[in-house]
């Protein structure tokens, strides 16, 4: 069955800093998503990427899919203080009919 | 709109029970998934449920169960419930129809075994 890996699954990064975070999947996906959960919290969506090579941008957030449509990024620049939580991605197989999350990215930031 | 609704929010069961959580999604959508979060496991996907009858199955025992009501209501059953069954059940709703759907996350039942 399909495969998918986040690393790291941890990081503490001073506020100012940048973060990034990697998803890889071992087999070629349709789309994939991003989530992110706040402590005690629900996975919120983020955002959807579909094409090859496609890269979207919310503010301080990029996401990237790589040309192979089998692995993604996520890069904060310049931390807050809000951005902490565990970053998910979701990926759906070109084969498949449901999303399959990674273990996530725990991301805390110090002030 | 509203949002997912899960009840109950949080259980306290002994081991050996039997538990059944709920899970009202979004007004018009007819997909409801189920999750089971452990920490450090990330989202193990127990099963999805569409116009009552059950699209995906994920890997886990007989012992979970599910059903969805004709209103899109859903409901997962664990029985005879093991110490290791301790986690946050998330739902997640989506209108159903289409291959590249947002997921909407309820807030979850957090559910303690003893």
């Amino acid at each position: 069955g399909q495969q998918v890996m986040q690393i790291p699954q941890y990081q503490h990064v001073q506020e100012g800093e940048d973060f990034t975070t990697y998803c890889n999947s071992s087999t070629t996906l349709s789309n994939i998503q991003w989530y992110k959960q706040r402590p005690g919290g629900h996975p919120v969506f983020l955002i959807q990427l579909v094409k090859s090579g496609e890269v979207k941008k919310q503010k301080r957030l990029t996401f990237q899919f790589g040309e192979a449509k089998k692995n993604s990024s996520l890069h904060i620049t310049a931390t807050q203080t809000t951005d902490v939580g565990t970053y998910f991605c979701a990926c759906k197989e070109t084969s498949g009919s449901r999303l399959t999350f990674g273990e996530g990215t725990q991301l805390t930031v110090n002030p | 709109k509203a949002g997912v609704t899960q009840t109950p929010r949080y259980l306290i069961k002994t081991r050996g029970q039997q538990v059944t959580l709920s899970c009202s999604p979004i007004s018009g959508h007819r997909s409801v998934s189920w999750y089971q979060q452990t920490p450090g496991q990330g989202l193990q996907f127990l099963f999805e449920y569409f116009s009552e009858t059950q699209r995906n199955k994920g890997n886990f025992p007989g012992r979970f169960s599910g059903r969805q009501f004709s209103n899109s209501r859903s409901e997962m059953n664990v029985s005879t419930l093991e110490l290791g069954d301790s986690a946050l059940y998330l739902c997640a709703s989506s209108l159903g129809g289409g291959t590249a759907e947002t997921q909407y996350f309820g807030p979850g039942t957090r559910l303690l075994v003893l």
